[in-house]
């Protein structure tokens, strides 16, 4: 059981917008820091997307956007396009023996 | 570019090891960064497995910890995992991965990733 829970799938059209949502299990004691999401992508390398909540590294499309409110954070993709199809797997460094943990991933859908 | 490629035996057999080796081009495996490993197994979620630095020093998952090596090979540019005992549970695409400690510890370039099967 991941301690951090993303929907299963997410689906919008070309052009909307779409929030996946990772929500940290808030009995589990553990600090969650650092928050950040990645895209894989079928027989392409993953890629990070967002970093420390809400930074995007360079060459990361503006379409893509991070937030943190309490115990979740959250990865927005504007303008939806085909491309963007892919899973996506928020992490955070939790600073105890369990450096890094995931969610379960969310598959988005471009109908 | 910073480039990571995975490598190494694609099948292994129940309670053998599994060893991989990932190649480090475009950085040096000796800056200041950590080198992961993570695994995902088949219809399940990326599962992180433990990383290494430069140093020889590691950090590992402790669910794994019991099974897992992680080594550094500096002359070669590369670092490799070693799991003892493996089961059907450890059938995988594993990744190696870079952490960038000054982008939040996020992993910010991965290799491309290879599938590993245990079976007899």
């Amino acid at each position: 059981q991941s301690a951090l829970t993303q929907p299963a799938s997410v689906s919008g059209s070309p052009g909307q917008s779409i929030t996946i949502s990772c929500t940290e299990t808030a009995s589990d004691g553990l600090v969650y820091n650092y928050a950040s999401w990645y895209q894989l992508q079928p027989g392409k390398v993953p890629k990070l997307i967002i970093y420390d909540v809400s930074h995007r590294p360079s060459g990361i499309s503006n379409r893509f956007s991070g937030s943190k409110s309490g115990n979740t954070a959250s990865l927005t993709i504007s303008g939806l396009q085909a491309e963007d199809e892919a899973d996506y797997y928020c992490s955070s460094y939790t600073s105890t023996s369990t450096l890094y943990v995931f969610g379960a991933g969310t598959k988005v859908t471009v109908l | 570019q910073v480039q990571l490629q995975e490598s190494g035996p694609g099948l292994v057999k129940p309670s053998g090891t599994l060893s991989l080796s990932c190649t480090v081009s475009g950085a040096s495996i000796t800056s200041r960064n950590w080198w992961s490993w993570v695994r995902l197994p088949p219809g399940k979620g990326l599962e992180w497995i433990g990383e290494t630095f430069h140093s020889g020093s590691t950090s590992y998952n402790p669910s794994l910890e019991s099974r897992l090596t992680i080594s550094v090979a500096k002359s070669r540019n590369q670092f490799s995992l070693k799991l003892k005992s493996v089961t059907a549970a450890d059938t995988a695409i594993y990744f190696c991965a870079r952490v960038d400690y000054d982008l939040g510890r996020a992993f910010d370039s991965w290799g491309p990733g290879t599938l590993v099967t245990v079976s007899s």
